[in-house]
């Protein structure tokens, strides 16, 4: 049941580009998407919930396709503080009482 | 104001020792969770507790146990210690479908 997110890891120039995708065998409600930095807590960017929305937060978005059960999150333009693990959660059901459940990250690295 | 904390931020144990650590929130949320980060950083869900309702994931030991004695709090109590239960311990909570606020998590190291 655990989202599978690929790629595991990416090194990227600042000002570039990146996707990271997150994809479920089981039927999703909701993909959540956070970025944890070494040491810190994991920081919300977005939910998105079934019905094939696209999300935007600044340079960062993402898209839900409920059919495919999988969610990609699109980084342009990258900055150095945008480095940092990102993980999607997944929940299965509304209600939004059985927590999340967590992709194994993908770790994004920016150079200047 | 802190949205979701926790205490202790550090906690070095032995083996065999039992320990708490607390969580409150203050945004008046109705489900609090609590997660457990290893050292591969593999975030799992360990409980969830949603008024009164407390949904535990199967693969947590029973030496392992949530307290809640309000709304705005969720503690977790572990048994007997043991080696492999360190990690980071994050605690959480939302509103039904909402984003998941968390704390600044519990780095526990069992000697």
């Amino acid at each position: 049941q655990q989202p599978v997110q690929s790629p595991q890891a990416v090194i990227l120039r600042e000002g570039e580009d990146a996707v990271i995708n997150c994809s479920s065998s089981k039927a999703l409600y909701s993909v959540h998407w956070y970025r944890q930095k070494h040491g810190e807590a994991p920081v919300f960017l977005m939910i998105l919930l079934k019905g094939g929305e696209q999300k935007g937060h600044e340079k960062i978005s993402a898209s839900f396709n409920e059919k495919k059960q999988q969610s990609s999150l699109y980084l342009t333009a990258s900055q150095l503080s945008y480095s940092g693990t990102y993980f999607c959660g997944t929940e299965f059901s509304g209600g939004g009482a059985d927590g999340l459940t967590f992709g194994k990250g993908t770790h994004l690295i920016i150079q200047p | 104001d802190t949205a979701v904390s926790q205490t202790p931020k550090y906690l070095v144990t032995q083996m065999g020792n039992d320990k708490s650590i607390k969580c409150e929130q203050n945004l008046g949320h109705d489900t609090m969770y609590w997660y457990k980060q290893d050292s591969k950083k593999f975030l799992k869900i360990m409980f969830s507790y949603n008024n009164k309702e407390l949904i535990i994931n199967e693969t947590v030991p029973n030496r392992f146990s949530p307290k809640s004695p309000d709304k705005a709090h969720l503690n977790l109590h572990i048994n007997s210690l043991e080696l492999g239960d360190s990690a980071v311990y994050f605690c959480a909570s939302s509103q039904s479908n909402g984003r998941e606020y968390f704390g600044p998590g519990t780095r526990l190291t069992v000697t």
